[in-house]
């Protein structure tokens, strides 16, 4: 089945440094893929769209000089936290949409990332 | 905005059906209803998806009544392992997820 896998899967970090996270669709290939965050005990909520080759798409409120998003592969986006504060504490999720995706259900999830900014 | 709405909370005991019922008034001609299960500290898992009438896969059930105003996801003879949050969402083909509370469904021994 598609797996999608993150790394890393938790991460301390002080304040005012920089986190990065990548996601790697790791048996197909995905142009697009999601990034989302999730507070303890609230829904995910979506932060950008990752399209290969192309800038990011960002959600409304989510700072893009903040969140840095590559996607340089068809296997590989990567999120960045800059100048990171304990507010960006959260879990990190991504998913990835396999290419072509023939029906609506070819988008994958990954594990996650605990990131907590001391 | 979510466009979906469904119970908070669900209390079940094990070998029991679940049925999760999943209001989406203004779904569009494209959406498809998906449903996703997480455990904590983990990404969502698919469980089903379905356009109209009734899907079944080796897991759940999915109905969908003709107006596609609702859903009820079924869940039959429930585990302890069962216990998630189930999200109900609406997949359009911008395949974006936009994820409400969910229903937080418990199951007892």
């Amino acid at each position: 089945g598609a797996v999608v896998s993150q790394h890393p899967s938790w991460v301390i970090c002080k304040s005012g440094t920089s986190v990065k996270i990548e996601c790697r669709s790791l048996d197909f290939q995905a142009t697009t893929m999601f990034w989302y965050r999730q507070f303890p005990k609230q829904s995910l909520m979506l932060m950008a769209t990752s399209n290969e080759g192309s800038k990011a798409t960002y959600e409304q409120g989510v700072e893009k000089d903040k969140f840095l998003i590559n996607h340089a592969s068809l296997t590989l986006s990567t999120l960045t936290v800059t100048s990171a504060h304990p507010e960006d504490s959260s879990f990190y999720i991504c998913s990835a949409l396999d290419t072509p995706a023939e029906s609506y259900n070819e988008q994958f999830f990954g594990p996650g990332t605990r990131l907590t900014v001391l | 905005l979510a466009k979906t709405t469904q119970p908070i909370s669900m209390d079940s005991y094990e070998g029991q059906e679940v049925n999760i019922t999943c209001s989406h008034n203004n779904i569009a001609t494209n959406d498809y209803i998906t449903w996703y299960q997480q455990f904590p500290s983990q990404g969502p898992r698919f469980i089903i998806q379905g356009y109209k009438t009734k899907v079944t896969n080796e897991v759940a059930s999915l109905f969908i009544p003709a107006d596609r105003k609702s859903s009820t996801l079924s869940l039959p003879r429930v585990s302890l392992s069962d216990t998630a949050v189930y999200y109900c969402l609406l997949l359009s083909n911008d395949y974006k997820l936009s994820f409400g509370a969910g229903t937080t469904v418990t199951v007892r021994a």
